[in-house]
């Protein structure tokens, strides 16, 4: 069965620093890994994807994520926090290998970025 | 700009009301979805609709319905409101055209209060 697991519930920066929001992934098939952003009062929007093209995946704003099989990690990481960057992130797996849309979410990672 | 919009960002109704919650995408995407969002659980799967007509239960559809009679618009009723389903309910659509990396586009989110 596939799962994923947000180690950290809350996590907080001072600007300027780097981000790492860590998720664990645990899947029977090749899995489909995502990383969702929900600023306060918006909608969920798409960080980046792991399509097994490459194992460092770069998405939008400067994150970034590497896969990594024999950790079965997925985390992600931005090189110096922006007071924008402040929100809640989302580790995202494919339910089944792709055979349908279905995702299991992470339970969410409150980013807070300090001053 | 791929839009899903959904009917009220704001709902207070009293327990035991009849509540409809409406989403509309205008990206003729096949697949709908309706998730709740409750802090410290992530997103929850209550009703999954991959076309016209056509809909499966997700994890938690006790107390929901659906209805999807025309591609755009997926709604989720709920027949009897109680205070366990104060939340925030957010729809989610997606093409189903041959990948497993598409990716989910999400409206803003109606934050039900049952009072």
């Amino acid at each position: 069965a596939q799962s994923v697991t947000q180690l950290d519930s809350h996590v907080s920066v001072s600007e300027g620093t780097p981000v790492l929001l860590r998720c664990n992934y645990s899947s029977s098939y090749s899995p489909s890994l995502f990383w969702y952003v929900q600023h306060p009062n918006k909608g969920l929007q798409l960080l980046l994807k792991y399509t097994s093209a490459a194992t460092l995946v770069k998405g939008i704003n400067g994150f970034e994520a590497e896969f990594k099989k024999s950790e079965t990690s997925f985390h992600l990481t931005k090189p110096s926090a922006h007071m924008s960057d402040a929100a809640e992130y989302f580790c995202v797996v494919n339910r089944d290998g792709g055979a349908t849309n279905k995702l299991i979410f992470g339970t969410g990672t409150l980013l807070a970025v300090q001053p | 700009d791929v839009k899903v919009t959904q009917s009220s960002r704001y709902l207070v109704k009293r327990t035991g009301e009849k509540v409809f919650l409406e989403c509309v995408q205008d990206m003729d995407h096949e697949n709908m979805f309706w998730y709740r969002q409750d802090p410290g659980l992530g997103l929850r799967l209550i009703y999954f609709s991959y076309d016209v007509k056509m809909k499966e239960k997700g994890d938690i559809p006790e107390g929901y319905s659906v209805s999807r009679e025309k591609k755009e618009r997926f709604s989720l009723i709920l027949e009897s409101a109680s205070t366990n389903q104060t939340s925030m309910y957010l729809c989610a659509s997606i093409t189903f055209r041959m990948s497993s990396y598409n990716e989910q586009f999400f409206g803003p989110g109606t934050r039900l209060t049952v009072l």
